[in-house]
């Protein structure tokens, strides 16, 4: 059962472009949601977190949307740019337990 | 460099061998954590430590599987008689302490032959 969904497997976008990327959880005492950036060969580096008391954060070209109710939180990247061509995993985690749990995700391509 | 370290990047073995990758955590970060990530998909959880306290392991841990922090610093993750489905990406991360960002090393990528 895979407790976070992420969507799309892919993505390509323009340059200067916005890219968004969704995910789905199904657990709710999930409390702490991460997104992750990962290159080829590297392990993936942390990009901006959200919890559950906020609707929104953004640092930079990176806004994460957080939708309770709905149980599902975005990953919007604005003026996107070639070098953030990457897989991008959402992921969450509940208080208590220290495990993430991450989805499948998503490998965008940023064309010049 | 001071972001988590983990020793060999490449392990290429036959099966049956045991192998064995060491992490090294980002400095006063009290949380260790070991995850696996195959082709394809996103990491999955091992097992993590607190200090040298082993606190959570994953039913993905076999028995074949067993990680050690002896002192509270580095980490070490053993696979006895490795198997096919053992080969992925090993990856470590570490955080300063419960519920915070953890930050992950560029990993051990096995190949089992």
């Amino acid at each position: 059962q895979q407790q976070v969904k992420q969507s799309p497997q892919s993505l390509i976008v323009q340059k200067g472009g916005i890219s968004i990327i969704n995910c789905a959880y199904e657990n709710t005492a999930f409390d702490y949601f991460p997104w992750y950036q990962q290159f080829p060969g590297k392990g993936p580096a942390l990009l901006i977190a959200i919890r559950p008391d906020v609707s929104e954060k953004k640092e930079g070209r990176f806004t994460i949307s957080f939708n309770k109710s709905a149980k599902q939180f975005s990953l919007h990247i604005m003026d996107s740019q070639p070098g953030d061509s990457a897989t991008y995993f959402c992921a969450a985690s509940r208080g208590g337990s220290e495990k993430l749990v991450f989805g499948k995700g998503t490998k965008l391509t940023v064309n010049p | 460099d001071t972001g988590v370290s983990q020793n060999p990047r490449h392990k290429i073995t036959k099966r049956g061998q045991n192998v064995t990758f060491r992490c090294d955590p980002i400095s006063e970060h009290n949380r260790l954590y070991w995850y696996r990530q195959t082709l394809g998909q996103g990491p999955e959880f091992l097992t993590y430590f607190q200090n040298e306290a082993q606190l959570e392991k994953s039913r993905l841990l076999s028995d074949r599987f067993s990680a050690e922090r002896p002192k509270g610093s580095f980490s070490t993750l053993e696979i006895q008689r490795t198997e096919q489905g053992d080969s992925a990406m090993y990856l470590c991360a570490s955080s300063v302490g419960p519920s915070q960002p953890q930050h992950f090393g560029d990993g051990t990528r096995l190949s089992i032959l």
